[in-house]
């Protein structure tokens, strides 16, 4: 069965270091890999993902994600982080079977990110 | 543009009273309709999908059901809540054309927070 894992409930960074925000995956299949963002009480948020191509992909808000397909990884990360940017992370995979059926996502269970300044 | 509304934003209803969440999506035809639940605001557990009206896939055993009555259309029920139905519920959406559907990310709602007491 498919499934992501985020292996740090919380990561905390000072403003202005690097930060990553670790996910690992297991499907069948190829992986479509997702980021979002989530702000208290509200709706998650689209940041980036992998489809196919440049292992590295670029998202919103100056976010980038590394996909490793040897260590089934694809960690979220930043080269300076700002304090706007604490909020909780979903990494999710949707286990593509074809045009012709429905597929999941599956959220990983959040990593809290707290910047502080 | 797309947009996708839910409502209650919030709800609170004793035990063994009935649900009913409503989520519509405008803008697109023929989307792929999701329900999650994300308790004690972590991770998100896929509840029901949608790929047409009147198709309704459900991932886990639970209390509640789901329609999808119109095409842009997904309710959420219950007939009698349980103190277990708390949560933040949202409902998302992708696009359901046969090209880009696999490729998709999701776009959420605002969810609605439901508390049974």
């Amino acid at each position: 069965a498919q499934s992501v894992a985020q292996p740090e409930d919380q990561v905390n960074v000072a403003e202005g270091n690097p930060l990553t925000v670790k996910c690992t995956y297991s499907v069948s299949g190829n992986p479509y890999l997702f980021w979002y963002v989530q702000y208290p009480n509200r709706g998650l948020q689209f940041l980036l993902k992998y489809i196919t191509g440049d292992n590295l992909v670029k998202g919103s808000y100056g976010f980038e994600a590394e996909f490793n397909k040897s260590q089934t990884s694809f960690h979220l990360k930043k080269p300076s982080a700002l304090v706007s940017d604490s909020a909780l992370y979903f990494c999710a995979v949707r286990d593509f079977k074809g045009y012709s059926s429905a597929s999941k996502i599956i959220f990983g269970s959040g990593t809290r990110l707290s910047i502080r300044p | 543009s797309q947009t996708i509304h839910q409502w209650p934003a919030t709800l609170v209803q004793p035990v063994g009273s009935p649900l009913s969440l409503e989520c519509t999506v405008e803008g697109t035809s023929n989307p792929n309709l999701y329900w999650y639940r994300q308790a004690a605001g972590r991770g998100l557990q896929l509840l029901f999908y949608s790929v047409g009206i009147g198709q309704i896939s459900s991932e886990v055993p639970q209390n509640l059901s789901a329609s999808r009555p119109q095409d842009r259309q997904f309710i959420l029920s219950s007939k009698k809540l349980l103190l277990s139905d708390s949560g933040f519920y949202l409902c998302a959406w992708t696009p359901g054309t046969s090209l880009s559907w696999g490729l998709g990310e999701l776009f959420f709602g605002e969810g609605s927070r439901l508390t049974v007491l």
